[in-house]
């Protein structure tokens, strides 16, 4: 079965602070995303990277940064984050021609 | 970026009843998908659909890619308590690569 595993459940952060949210897959894919999910809004794509090193922004990439050093790793960068960042994130890996994502279990932020 | 449509939003049944959902798009897509979100979880895969005229099972589930390849189903037959969640849509497009557009999700309450 395939795993992506994220390092938090849930994390309170003060605006402003530098936050990092890790996501591990150990299925040797070549994508990983992140999203955000918000009521009403549904999921959106802040970033995805579809090999080492690589990456693309997704629909809302303002205020996030991403990092792939490893295959098996990514990271979502909040330089500075803001109230409005509070949200659930969402981890997800592919096969490279793969159609299906498989989700990691999210991160529910909250930024005070 | 572009969100499919899917309805109903809610949906509040029996237990024992059957239920419908469905999404639409005025683009083409060449995969669906069907997931479910438990409560404070990261959305699972139920079902995944390849070719116009598709229709697949798993278990209660069926879900049909439909013929115009715009627009897909899913049917729960028998609800129980535990089919409580959000179900997401999700398609792929040839021209997007390797990322998914989602609906906005059904939330499904089933009442003992």
């Amino acid at each position: 079965d395939v795993k992506v595993t994220q390092s938090s459940r849930y994390l309170v952060k003060r605006t402003g602070e530098k936050v990092f949210l890790e996501c591990v897959q150990d299925m040797d894919h070549e994508n990983m995303f992140w999203y955000r999910q918000d009521p009403g809004l549904g999921l959106r794509l802040i970033y995805f990277s579809y090999d080492v090193k690589m990456k693309e922004k997704g629909d809302i990439p303002e205020g996030y940064s991403v990092s792939r050093e490893k295959k098996e790793r990514f990271s979502l960068i909040l330089e500075s984050a803001s109230t409005n960042q509070t949200s659930m994130y969402l981890c997800a890996s592919s096969l490279s021609q793969g159609n299906e994502q498989f989700f990691g279990p999210g991160t529910r932020l909250t930024v005070l | 970026g572009q969100q499919l449509n899917q309805s109903p939003q809610s949906m509040f049944i029996q237990e024992g009843e059957d239920v419908s959902m469905n999404c639409t798009s005025s683009s083409i897509f060449n995969t669906w998908l069907w997931y479910k979100q438990d409560p404070g979880e990261g959305p699972v895969l139920l079902i995944a659909l390849y070719k116009a005229g598709e229709l697949t099972s798993n278990g209660r589930l069926t879900a049909q890619f439909g013929i115009t390849r715009k627009d897909s189903f899913l049917n729960i037959s028998a609800s129980i308590p535990s089919d409580v969640g959000i179900y997401f849509c999700a398609g792929r497009r040839w021209t997007s690569g390797s990322r998914l557009t989602f609906g906005e999700g059904t939330q499904l309450t089933v009442n003992p």
